[in-house]
């Protein structure tokens, strides 16, 4: 079946404008997740969101950073204002339930100018 | 001390060999353990999963779990240059905790 999709892969922006990264997860995982990867580093975690329940955000490095899931499905990550630090890959996964394996996209490589 | 805690290498062993990747965490409760793959410009790929001690063998692949020593341990025998990637060791009670992974090169 169709795997976790994200779209754009890539992006190309300017420092201070808004950027949008969508994830489609693969249906019927409920749990939901955002990674940051940074050019030879490990997974930051940003976001995750399991079903209806509020999301744990405890990840997100500034108030720049927002995500929503709508529908319990599709999710956007938004940053606001980027900076060039901002610059990395973005990964989104999901899982069936919060202790079982995630499956990944394939990113969303965001460079900042 | 990190949660999750991996060799960064780089791990280098010649082709045909068996290659040992090492995997230790902090939290005691843990409950399920997970080995990822990811070549160089690519997201991970689940290659294992393992949840009692002992081993768990798929293939060339090879899980080992201690949950007494909190060590996980992937081996890969007959190592094929294809082998060649960062393994990251992803260990889960109520959360995933992702370690920063070991780079794995196979020499021909």
């Amino acid at each position: 079946g169709a795997g976790v999709s994200q779209s754009p892969s890539n992006k190309v922006t300017e420092k201070g404008k808004d950027v949008e990264l969508r994830c489609d997860p693969i249906s019927g995982h409920t749990a939901l997740y955002w990674y940051r990867q940074s050019l030879g580093q490990g997974l930051e975690f940003l976001i995750y969101f399991q079903g209806n329940s509020a999301p744990d955000k405890s990840g997100l490095p500034s108030d720049r950073f927002s995500a929503e899931r709508t529908g319990g499905s599709v999710s956007t990550l938004t940053i606001q204002r980027t900076q060039q630090e901002d610059s990395a890959v973005y990964l989104c996964a999901s899982s069936t339930h919060r202790n079982q394996p995630q499956h990944f996209g394939d990113g969303t490589r965001l460079s900042i100018l | 001390q990190k949660e999750v805690e991996q060799n960064s290498g780089p791990l280098s062993v010649p082709e045909g060999a068996i290659a040992s990747l090492n995997c230790t965490y902090s939290d005691r409760g843990s409950q399920s353990f997970f080995w990822y793959r990811q070549y160089s410009g690519k997201s991970p790929e689940l290659i294992m999963s393992i949840y009692s001690n002992g081993d768990k063998e798929d293939g060339r692949f090879t899980a080992q779990l201690n949950k007494a020593s909190q060590y996980v341990s992937l081996l890969i025998r007959d190592s094929q240059p294809s082998d060649s990637a960062t393994y990251l060791c992803a260990v889960n009670k109520e959360d995933m905790r992702f370690g920063a992974g070991t780079r794995l090169t196979v020499k021909p």
